[in-house]
């Protein structure tokens, strides 16, 4: 039981390059977020999936795009990379609602030249 | 403007101590989680609290939903509580953010 999983764990991009995020969770979840960590900030919602073929905008979706590609599978693609997309990215499951325990996965740390 | 406030923002005590971490927030929420993130970025949620008290091991939260306010207590700190402890709470006007709102965490460090 993995748990929620994410993959790269670290990737350089330079300005401009397209790249996915991948995330995976095994609880049979409905509810699937991305997150970004900024120093200094609270993590902030960039998308959020309520179930399989739906999704909805967070507080930072500009310059992202997210597909719920099956119950399990939430993956964010990042289509011309900047700078201050420069974070690290988390990815999230709850059983049904935010208000439910969120688990996360280890993070990506990305970094865009 | 933030709306969930945590304090302190950074705290050194030592092993043994009873620690207090604060959060407060500007409006009405159906939910308050407290999460730690670990020194290697891993975060893992410690409580969810809609109202009252909840205790796990050495880690108590309460909540105070007429004063907006929560806290997390450690007690017999030990090195191995060294974390960044964020509250996140579930707006009830989410702006659209159909999500958490999350706190910019409180640095512990526990010296043996």
């Amino acid at each position: 039981n993995a748990g929620v999983t994410q993959t790269p764990k670290f990737q350089v991009l330079k300005t401009g390059q397209s790249m996915t995020l991948q995330c995976a969770q095994d609880m049979n979840h409905n509810s699937m977020y991305w997150y970004r960590q900024d120093p200094g900030m609270g993590l902030r919602l960039i998308y959020y999936s309520a179930s399989e073929g739906t999704t909805d905008k967070g507080e930072v979706p500009n310059g992202y795009n997210v597909s719920r590609l099956n119950k399990r599978e939430f993956s964010l693609r990042l289509e011309s990379a900047a700078p201050s997309q420069t974070s690290v990215y988390f990815c999230a499951s709850s059983e049904f609602q935010p208000t439910d325990t969120q688990y996360f996965g280890p993070g990506t740390r990305l970094t865009v030249l | 403007k933030n709306e969930v406030e945590q304090s302190p923002q950074n705290l050194t005590a030592q092993e043994g101590e009873f620690i207090t971490i604060n959060c407060s927030y500007s409006v009405g929420i159906s939910a308050l989680h407290w999460l730690q993130q670990h020194p290697g970025g891993g975060i893992v949620s410690l409580f969810m609290l809609s109202s009252g008290k909840k205790k796990h091991g050495r880690l108590i939260a309460t909540i105070n939903i007429q004063e907006k306010h929560s806290s997390l207590h450690i007690t017999a700190s030990h090195p191995r509580d060294s974390a960044v402890y964020i509250c996140a709470v579930y707006l009830y006007s989410g702006g659209g953010a159909d999500g958490l709102t999350f706190g910019k965490g409180t640095h512990l460090i526990i010296q043996p």
